[in-house]
């Protein structure tokens, strides 16, 4: 069975511009989580969806937002980025409910300059 | 909100048996512990995870004590390959989310 998979893998944007993430879980997981990783504040959760519909959300402002399709992919989005914003992030899915097993994807490490 | 803690770091040598502690004294009773790991900037791979009962599958075993205040994660027999950052953590029975520490890394010798 494939596992997640994340595109792009890498990405450069500049400050103020805005950028999509995707991500494919493995086949039959209906919950999709994204986390951001940085060295300083290692790995935070953005949000979970599950059928479509955000479950769950972590403390990031309004310019991160995601969905998700009814095939089960996800998408981030991250409109007017910041420096800050330059970090891993990763998608993890799970079979049905956050408490089951996540499994990553390799992530999309994205630079801002 | 359960936390973890983890030593920053610990050194094995390789062939040896891996013991990696965590302290999670504040654990409620329904929540459970999950060890991950990440190499190098990958995405975290899963390990193993327990309630109560201490666990093993073909990667690791999972020991918890019988307060759950602490738990080990052993690796038999590691290898070069076990290098990597450790991830001990607790499963919030709240909304589901993993509150992710700051890991051990852990470096095998040759």
């Amino acid at each position: 069975k494939a596992g997640v998979t994340q595109t792009p893998r890498y990405l450069i944007k500049t400050r103020g511009q805005q950028v999509t993430l995707s991500c494919s879980p493995i086949s039959g997981h209906r919950s999709v989580s994204w986390y951001q990783q940085t060295p300083g504040q290692g790995l935070q959760f953005l949000f979970e969806y599950f059928s479509e519909t955000q479950r769950n959300k972590g403390n990031f402002p309004g310019r991160f937002s995601g969905r998700q399709f009814s095939n089960s992919r996800s998408e981030m989005n991250v409109s007017t980025l910041e420096l800050g914003d330059s970090a891993l992030y990763l998608c993890a899915s799970s079979l049905d409910v956050m408490v089951d097993t996540q499994y990553f994807g390799p992530g999309t490490r994205l630079t801002v300059l | 909100d359960a936390k973890t803690t983890q030593p920053p770091s610990m050194d094995c040598a390789e062939g040896r048996a891996a013991n990696l502690p965590c302290n999670h004294s504040t654990i409620s009773g329904n929540e459970y512990v999950y060890w991950y790991r990440q190499i190098h900037s990958q995405g975290p791979q899963y390990i193993i995870h327990g309630l109560k009962n201490n666990e093993t599958n073909e990667m690791a075993s999972l020991i918890i004590t019988e307060d759950r205040k602490s738990s080990t994660l052993i690796l038999p027999h590691a290898t070069l390959r076990d290098t990597a950052v450790y991830y001990c953590i607790v499963l919030m029975s709240s909304n589901y989310q993993l509150i992710w520490g700051a890991g051990t890394k852990l470096i095998i010798k040759p």
